[in-house]
């Protein structure tokens, strides 16, 4: 297994635009997680979704923020408009109900300038 | 509360030493404790895990011990070796159909020849 892929790995861009940040689960895991990376705050939950559904988004920082999940193998986070403080380390992590723990992509570094 | 308290914020080791990260929680709902282990430029990864059934774990020179009354967890790595130099983070989460996941902030382990 390819493991939790994310795309891109480096996203450069400037305040105002927007940015679509993707992810493709590990085939057959049903949980879904977007975190965030700083290094003020650590990691941080923005939302997850179960079977394709969002279970909680009380993590998204403003409505700036969207995430969705059209199907089982791929989940888009999209910050517009992108703002200098939306700079961070953002990851996707798959789980198995039962499983315990997340597989974590390797994440996508975003900076706004 | 959902906080995981974690502690050193940083940690320096000799080799061959023994190296102890701590964490704390307050949410007796939790039932799950996983460490994962960062690379920089990497996602976390599962390293070891504790359920509160048992009060210590060993996976190679690895071991969690597990404090149910305090509400302690620890991580313990014996004989530490330069390539265990990374960021550990302890985690915790709680059953009944959520697997959201609370991290500690992070301890950056430094291991010198």
């Amino acid at each position: 297994d390819a493991g939790v892929i994310q795309s891109p790995r480096h996203e450069v861009t400037e305040m105002g635009q927007e940015v679509t940040l993707r992810c493709k689960p590990i085939s057959g895991h049903d949980y879904l997680f977007w975190y965030r990376q700083t290094m003020m705050r650590g990691l941080e939950l923005l939302i997850y979704f179960n079977n394709n559904v969002p279970i909680d988004d009380s993590g998204m920082p403003e409505d700036r923020f969207s995430a969705k999940m059209p199907n089982a193998s791929f989940s888009t986070l999209k910050i517009q408009p992108s703002e200098p403080r939306d700079s961070a380390v953002y990851f996707c992590a798959s789980s198995l109900t039962d499983l315990g723990g997340y597989t974590f992509g390797s994440g996508t570094r975003l900076t706004v300038v | 509360q959902q906080q995981v308290k974690q502690s050193p914020q940083s940690l320096i080791v000799q080799k061959g030493g023994i190296s102890i990260i701590n964490c704390a929680y307050e949410n007796t709902a939790f039932d799950y404790f996983p460490w994962y282990q960062q690379f920089p430029g990497k996602g976390p990864a599962l390293l070891i895990a504790i359920r509160p059934d048992v009060s210590e774990k060993k996976e190679g020179r690895f071991t969690i011990s597990f404090n149910k009354s305090a509400k302690q967890f620890s991580l313990h790595i014996m004989d530490s070796q330069p390539g265990d130099s990374a960021t550990y983070f302890c985690a915790a989460s709680s059953g009944a159909g959520s697997y959201q996941l609370t991290f500690g902030k992070g301890t950056k382990l430094s291991v010198i020849p």
